[in-house]
């Protein structure tokens, strides 16, 4: 069964500054992977996926994610920050052509420090 | 704006009352995903229709239903509702079948129920 974690539940970092947001997935088969923001009051927005084609994957707003195969991991990356960024970030595994489960990490919410 | 329309944006209720929340998708998209985001569960997949067909299953109760319509729209019953059923209701929406490896997901902008 899948299952993902995302390992802090709440980031800080300063304007300018590295981004790192952890995920750890665990998947019986080949999972598609997902990370997706949530700004207060708003739905959600994609910010990139990764579906067994290039291990780094590029995304929107200057955001970037590596597949760890070996480390099952999916974690979430810029090289920095901006007020804007500041908002609640999911992790989502989801198995391909199996029962079509797709499985949400419980989030991180991003703190930007001015 | 995703393209992706809920109604109503919130709605109040007493226990033990039925609601219908109501989504129409992105214009071409023919797969509806329902979520419900509270703080003690967090986000969790509730339903998805294809093209007018129940696709996947996630953690829905029996208490609630939902069907897809001829013209794609969804709607989402919840009945018997509790106090605990009070939430953020999303509906997304993508082009494909199969959420995994096929297009991404657009999000409504959600509809918050609360239970007294």
């Amino acid at each position: 069964a899948q299952s993902v974690t995302q390992l802090d539940s709440h980031v800080s970092v300063s304007e300018g500054t590295p981004v790192l947001l952890r995920c750890n997935y665990s998947s019986s088969y080949s999972p598609s992977l997902f990370w997706y923001v949530q700004h207060p009051n708003k739905g959600l927005q994609l910010l990139l996926k990764y579906t067994s084609a290039a291990t780094l994957v590029k995304g929107i707003n200057g955001f970037e994610a590596e597949f760890k195969k070996s480390e099952t991991s999916f974690h979430l990356t810029k090289p920095s920050a901006h007020m804007s960024d500041a908002a609640e970030y999911f992790c989502v595994v989801s198995e391909m052509n199996r029962d079509d489960k797709i499985i949400f990490g419980k989030g991180t919410r991003l703190h930007i420090l001015p | 704006d995703s393209g992706v329309t809920q109604t109503p944006k919130h709605l109040i209720t007493a226990t033990g009352q039925r609601v219908t929340l109501r989504c129409s998708p992105r214009s071409g998209d023919l797969s509806v995903y329902w979520y419900q985001q509270s703080l003690d569960q967090g986000l969790q997949f509730l339903i998805q229709y294809y093209n007018g067909e129940e696709r996947a299953k996630g953690n829905i109760l029996e208490r609630f239903s939902a069907q897809q319509f001829p013209d794609l729209h969804s709607e989402l019953n919840l009945s018997s509702l509790e106090l605990g059923d009070s939430a953020l209701y999303f509906c997304a929406s993508s082009v494909a079948g199969l959420a995994g490896g096929l297009g991404e997901q657009f999000f409504g902008p959600g509809t918050r129920l609360t239970v007294l």
